[in-house]
């Protein structure tokens, strides 16, 4: 069991573009969050997803979106990239609501 | 107020030293994790406690639901253990919730 994956690694964008991060949860998870974590500070909640819906939200504009596929694997999307958005964002998943959360590696993206 | 407050910020020990680290939240909760960040981002779940006590390894994890404080103890600690250490907590928000907060982490430096 690979665990969660996400891709890419890094990544360097210019402001104002878009970037999408992908999210594999760990085999047999259906539920994904996904956690944005800027330098020196603990991760913020950006959504969740369970059933391809957007379950929850935190204190984000609308610039981030996201999408669960049948699979359960999962997309961040961010637009109009701002500088303020050069983080590493963190997908987890889990089995249910009542489970411990399985965290991936990281995308790390800067915003040029 | 950050809903979830860690303390301290920084720390730093000499190997073999006993180490502390407090968490303090102000929401309630249906569960709260201890996580490991080493350099480069990747999370580690060490424990998952929604009562009492549990130990791994060196290891152990204590919470006081009532006065809402979890500490997690490193014995005989080693260089190794040096890493950004996260309190995280599920905020109790029915069934189907994994809607879970941070603090901003405790970076340990053992030395040896």
């Amino acid at each position: 069991d690979a665990g969660v994956t996400q891709s890419p690694t890094h990544l360097i964008k210019t402001r104002g573009q878009q970037v999408t991060l992908r999210c594999s949860p760990k085999s047999g998870h259906d539920t994904v969050s996904w956690y944005q974590q800027a330098l020196g500070q603990g991760p913020q909640f950006i959504f969740q997803y369970y059933e391809e819906e957007e379950r929850q939200r935190g204190n984000f504009p609308d610039r981030f979106s996201g999408h669960q596929f049948p699979n359960y694997s999962s997309e961040l999307n961010v637009n109009a990239l701002l500088l303020g958005d050069s983080a590493l964002y963190l997908c987890a998943s889990s089995p249910g609501p009542q489970a411990g959360a399985f965290f991936g590696q990281g995308t790390r993206l800067t915003v040029v | 107020k950050n809903e979830v407050e860690q303390s301290p910020q920084n720390l730093t020990a000499q190997e073999g030293e006993f180490i502390t680290i407090n968490c303090s939240y102000s929401v309630g909760i249906s569960a709260l994790h201890w996580l490991q960040q080493h350099p480069g981002g990747g999370i580690v779940s060490l424990f998952m406690l929604s009562s009492g006590k549990k130990k791994h390894g060196r290891l152990i994890a204590t919470i006081n639901i009532q006065e809402k404080h979890s500490s997690l103890h490193i014995t005989a600690s080693h260089p190794r253990d040096s890493a950004v250490y996260i309190c995280a907590v599920r905020r109790y928000r029915g069934y189907n919730n994994n809607d879970m907060r941070f603090g901003a982490g405790t970076r340990l430096t053992v030395k040896p």
